[in-house]
């Protein structure tokens, strides 16, 4: 049975910084891996989507690695706004079906 | 396009009431998905369509809750009878068919039982 652990389960930095989230999965069979923002009260908005033959995807000012073989996932953000503050989700896809973890709550201060 | 739309976005009922959950999801998908997310457990699958046809409905946690697809472009989630434990909110999502398409999600149903 897929899981997937987020570390850290909050992370509260000053603006302006570089952070980077991470995603860990038990199971390397996947087709791909979506990071998700979810603002407080509403629903999910997809950021970024690596397809199981890639390595990363770029949008903006965020950066996703993936590392099948060692089931592994980072969500870079650089230079962090406090519009940036918000849970990031990542989930694993096997078939048809997204495995959740459980999100980092990330909270950039002014 | 108007995204995944569901209703109603907000309910209260009391236990033992019957509750429906609403979801249209964005034209020309034909994977629908229903999630629960609780602050213990997270997100959870409950079940997925597939061209309007049930394909895994392991998630579902018991006998009181059913879903339907009648049609392409409508789903329901009902619960019958609603218990204070089922309180949470409830997404829909849909996708196109293919392991690397991403899905959408809707806003979300926030449930209450009391």
């Amino acid at each position: 049975k897929q899981e997937v652990t987020q570390i850290p389960a909050a992370l509260s930095v000053p603006e302006g910084e570089n952070l980077v989230l991470n995603c860990s999965f038990t199971d390397s069979a996947i087709y791909n891996l979506q990071w998700f923002r979810q603002d407080p009260g509403k629903g999910l908005t997809s950021l970024l989507l690596i397809q199981s033959s890639q390595r990363e995807q770029t949008s903006g000012r965020l950066n996703a690695s993936l590392d099948k073989s060692s089931g592994r996932s980072t969500l870079y953000i650089a230079a962090s706004q406090p519009g940036d503050s918000a849970t990031y989700l990542c989930a694993v896809k096997g078939a048809q079906k997204l495995v959740f973890g459980q999100g980092t709550r990330l909270t950039i201060n002014p | 396009d108007a995204g995944v739309i569901q209703s109603p976005r907000h309910e209260v009922t009391e236990m033992g009431q019957e509750v429906t959950l609403r979801c249209k999801p964005i034209s020309g998908h034909d994977y629908l998905f229903w999630y629960r997310q609780t602050m213990m457990r997270g997100l959870e699958l409950l079940i997925y369509f597939n061209n309007n046809v049930p394909i895994d409905d392991s998630g579902m946690p018991e006998d009181r809750f059913s879903a339907k697809m009648p049609n392409a472009s409508f789903s329901t989630l009902k619960i019958q009878p609603s218990e204070p434990r089922d309180s949470a909110v409830y997404f829909c999502a849909s996708s196109w068919t293919g392991v690397a398409i991403e899905q959408y999600f809707g806003p979300g149903t926030r449930l209450t039982v009391t």
